[in-house]
């Protein structure tokens, strides 16, 4: 089971930061937050993940909170092909233990 | 390119047919992975392999059976296909490397659909 609590849906502006929530309040200390993304009808795509730092990479910033107790993904000028299912997952950092998906949030982002 | 390809995009065959789906990555990766995506959208990890070497077996009927010919190749042959197997299968890769869990790629899917 996924350890993780996403809004269903959200919609953005297109331009506008997309903020995508997180709740991982039962994260030990081990693991890491991992974000993918899947557009419609592809396979899911590697966004970004960090332990307990803020990250960020060509396509998005994580941001976590000091307890570790959630996170936000942050798309800062969302554009239409940013539409897509978005996973927060947590993880170990090491070992077999695969990627578990929940049901994630649909971010719609809107002309 | 470098990528993780899975063959055929587009299955469709009738029931109690036997069908294998093939996926190949040249990222270098060690490990590669089946996962299924069923009508409802939920992603499910089916089995794992590493460096050949089987080690993730998801409660999966035994019609399912991977095979890892090297550690760039991973085939999932399913028999006497069931209605119920109908959904989008994913097939993905990732570096273990010394234990550290990276990012996985994911090949664009197979479709099966059984009639």
């Amino acid at each position: 089971d996924a350890k993780t609590t996403q809004p269903p849906s959200m919609d953005c502006a297109e331009g506008r930061a997309a903020n995508l929530p997180c709740n991982h309040s039962t994260i030990s200390g081990n693991e890491y937050v991992y974000w993918y993304r899947q557009i419609h009808s592809q396979g899911p795509q590697y966004i970004i993940h960090g332990l307990k730092n803020n990250e960020t990479n060509e396509m998005a910033s994580l941001i976590i909170t000091e307890d570790r107790k959630s996170s936000t993904l942050i798309l800062p000028h969302a554009t239409l092909r940013d539409t897509a299912v978005y996973y927060c997952i947590v993880r170990l950092s090491s070992g077999n233990t695969p990627l578990v998906f929940g049901k994630g949030t649909r971010l719609s982002v809107i002309a | 390119d470098t990528a993780v390809s899975q063959t055929p995009k587009y299955l469709v065959t009738q029931m109690g047919n036997d069908k294998s789906i093939k996926c190949e990555q040249n990222l270098g990766h060690d490990t590669m992975y089946w996962y299924k995506q069923d009508s409802k959208k939920f992603l499910k990890i089916m089995f794992s392999y590493n460096n050949k070497e089987l080690i993730i077996n998801e409660t999966v009927p035994n019609r399912f059976s991977p095979k890892s010919p090297d550690k760039a190749h991973l085939n999932l042959h399913i028999n006497s296909l069931e209605l119920g197997d109908s959904a989008v299968y994913f097939c993905a890769s990732s570096l273990r490397g010394t234990g550290v869990n990276y990012g996985y790629t994911f090949g664009s899917g197979t479709r099966l659909t059984v009639v």
